[in-house]
């Protein structure tokens, strides 16, 4: 069993201030994937990382893929309340001709105070 | 945008009784997944469909979880007999499928409360 590991598990912070959140498994993926859950809502998909080393910015979010493609981290800058959620990373493997295998991780509670 | 659809949104059940979850994917999505999501917890993959076979049930509790794509369009999910441990969102996403990367979308979940 591929496993996603995240952290930290929980993180409060104050608005305005930074945070990453980290992502690492000892497997390698074909891509990665980075979504946003908000309380009884299904996840919503922020950002596909593919390429080792890639970076990609959506406004105030960073999200890099490990050079391996073992491990990614999510960065916010200058946080909003609006950024309150559970992160979740997950891991794509190719399964030939049957689409992609999603594994998630244990996912990251973020609250951000006014 | 086009939408995975679910149903019920939400469903409170007595123990050993059966519960059924019903899922439309995106229109010409050919793989369809169930995942289960405990609260606080990340979702744990159930079952895959690539059209109506499935590729992947190796998560599916057999013994009581069955899910069905005949057409290879829309899906159910049922539980039979239902536990207090069965308590949670279950979610189903699709993707085009048959090759790699493509973006798999979400449905709003379907949450299950057994008492």
């Amino acid at each position: 069993t591929q496993l996603l590991e995240q952290s930290p598990q929980f993180l409060s912070i104050q608005e305005g201030e930074n945070l990453t959140v980290y992502c690492n498994s000892s497997s390698v993926f074909s891509s990665l994937q980075w979504y946003r859950q908000e309380p009884g809502e299904g996840p919503v998909l922020l950002v596909t990382v593919v390429t080792g080393g890639e970076v990609k910015k959506l406004k105030r979010l960073t999200f890099q893929f490990g050079d391996a493609r073992k491990d990614s981290s999510l960065h916010i800058t200058a946080a909003q309340p609006g950024d309150t959620g559970l992160y979740l990373c997950a891991g794509a493997w190719e399964k030939k001709s049957s689409g992609d295998k999603l594994t998630f991780g244990t996912g990251t509670r973020l609250a951000v105070r006014p | 945008e086009a939408e995975v659809a679910q149903s019920p949104r939400y469903k409170i059940t007595e123990k050993s009784q059966a519960v059924a979850f019903w899922c439309d994917p995106i229109s010409g999505h050919a793989t369809l997944y169930w995942y289960r999501q405990i609260l606080g917890q990340g979702p744990e993959l159930l079952v895959q469909f690539q059209d109506e076979s499935v590729v992947d049930d190796s998560q599916l509790p057999k013994d009581r979880f069955s899910a069905e794509r005949l057409k290879g369009v829309d899906s159910t999910l049922k539980i039979q007999p239902a536990e207090l441990g069965d308590s949670a969102m279950y979610l189903c996403a699709s993707s085009r499928g048959r090759h790699s990367g493509n973006t798999i979308y979400f449905g709003e979940g379907s949450w299950l409360t057994v008492v």
